[in-house]
């Protein structure tokens, strides 16, 4: 069974702080995503990464750094918070890159005080 | 760009109606469909896919039909559960767009018993 954790499962922040979200997969894939989602807008990808040690910019990704330092784990910050960051933030773990199912974690939800 | 359209935001049955939410879809290429479900307080989960025109995908009593004429493939089942209460995300990867999955904004669907 695909197993993707992630921490803390809720949080809250104040503006201007600075949050780190934490993402884990034991499936052994090498793509890992970060999305948020928010009412009416579905899910948008922020960062990936197709390998430890690197990253890529999604869509959205203004606002948030992303690091992978190893195949299993991959960290969204938020060097500054702001209230527009209030969402869910789903990781996510494929084999390959796109045409494969893509195994989501339970999600973060973050709160930008 | 690629996109995905569900016009349906919410959608209220009552056990044993019949379900169709629309999903049409934009893309360059020749895209994998997807659909997705979302419980309350998990993260989305693939229901099913489809690689090419006229394939059915189906799952749990769910189905749909990949429609290149149409660029569509609507969500349907026959008779819907209480336990069927979820967001449901269509998505799509397009090969000849740097495949990365685009999700729709998703429709919430609440079946009362």
């Amino acid at each position: 069974e695909a197993a993707v954790t992630q921490s803390p499962r809720s949080k809250v922040a104040v503006t201007g702080g600075k949050v780190t979200l934490s993402c884990h997969q034991t499936n052994n894939h090498d793509y890992m995503y970060w999305y948020r989602q928010d009412t009416g807008h579905g899910l948008r990808l922020i960062h990936y990464s197709y390998v430890a040690d690197s990253t890529e910019k999604g869509d959205i990704p203004d606002g948030y750094k992303a690091s992978r330092p190893s195949q299993e784990n991959f960290s969204l910050i938020l060097e500054l918070a702001s209230l527009s960051q209030t969402a869910v933030y789903f990781c996510a773990s494929t084999p390959d890159w796109g045409q494969d199912t893509q195994y989501f974690g339970p999600g973060t939800r973050l709160l930008v005080l | 760009g690629d996109s995905v359209t569900q016009t349906e935001g919410q959608v209220a049955l009552s056990e044993e109606d019949f379900l169709t939410i629309h999903c049409n879809y934009s893309a360059s290429g020749y895209p994998t469909l997807f659909w997705y479900v979302q419980y309350p307080g998990e993260g989305p989960q693939l229901l099913f896919r489809a690689s090419r025109d006229k394939e059915k995908g189906s799952s749990r009593g769910f189905e749909a039909t990949y429609d290149k004429g149409t660029t569509s493939f609507h969500l349907r089942k026959a008779s819907v559960q209480e336990s069927d209460s979820a967001v449901y995300y269509c998505a799509l990867s397009d090969p000849s767009n740097t495949n990365k999955v685009v999700f729709g904004t998703g429709t919430r669907l609440q079946v009362l018993p």
